[in-house]
């Protein structure tokens, strides 16, 4: 059971343009989303998160939207440079059900920029 | 501030022997997670551990241990190892229970690789 779902295993595009990487969840209990970034053979970076009672949060060239009714998580990095060509990990966690502070990932989405 | 490390980064075992993987926490941190990375899955939830005691626990074989010390770092044992253990193993700290979002810092990895 795929609880977090990231349905683009890859996305290319133009430096300079904006990259948008989207995330789905099933679990309602969800309250606590993040995105990492992730390079081969090594640990995911955090990058930016968002709690639930938030619909928006960014930093930087980072922002991350959240749409509850929808289950539905996007994180848009703008603009996208060569150095943001890594793997997109998703990850959520139901931080006020004390036990379940675990983080459940999605499968990432392969970023590439095109420079 | 020093991040999350990670020992050793490469460990290389036979089939049926015995793993110990160490981490160190962000100072200042007390919750201690560990997931797996096997080739081709996802980050996959093991184990969970804060103020020293064990919080929740994966799906996985009870050949996967560990504990956390008074200082807070940890310790991943895996017993019995088999071939389908060879995986990249992370772990990540948080502020702990206490923290109102919770958001996990991971270490660098240790690539096990069973022969």
């Amino acid at each position: 059971d795929q609880q977090v779902k990231q349905n683009s295993p890859s996305l290319s595009v133009q430096e300079g343009r904006i990259s948008i990487l989207n995330c789905d969840y099933t679990n309602s209990m969800f309250d606590y989303f993040l995105w990492y970034k992730k390079y081969p053979a090594e640990g995911p970076t955090f990058l930016i998160s968002i709690s639930s009672i938030k619909d928006k949060n960014e930093d930087g060239r980072f922002t991350v939207f959240l749409n509850k009714s929808a289950k539905h998580l996007s994180l848009h990095i703008v603009p996208s440079q060569p150095g943001d060509s890594a793997v997109y990990f998703c990850a959520a966690s139901a931080h006020w059900d004390f036990g379940n502070e675990k983080l459940t990932f999605g499968t990432g989405t392969r970023l590439t920029i095109i420079p | 501030e020093a991040g999350v490390t990670q020992s050793p980064t490469h460990l290389i075992k036979t089939r049926g022997q015995q793993a110990t993987l160490r981490c160190s926490p962000i100072s200042g941190h007390t919750s201690v997670y560990w997931y797996q990375q096997a080739l081709g899955l996802g980050l996959q939830f093991l184990l969970w551990y804060d103020e020293g005691e064990e919080r929740n626990r994966g799906n996985f074989p009870p050949r996967f241990s560990g504990r956390q010390f008074p200082n807070y770092s940890s310790e991943l044992n895996v017993n019995a190892l088999e071939l389908e253990d060879s995986a990249l193993y992370l772990c990540a700290s948080s502020l702990g229970t206490g923290d109102l979002e919770g958001t996990q810092y991971f270490g660098p990895g240790t690539r096990l690789t069973v022969l």
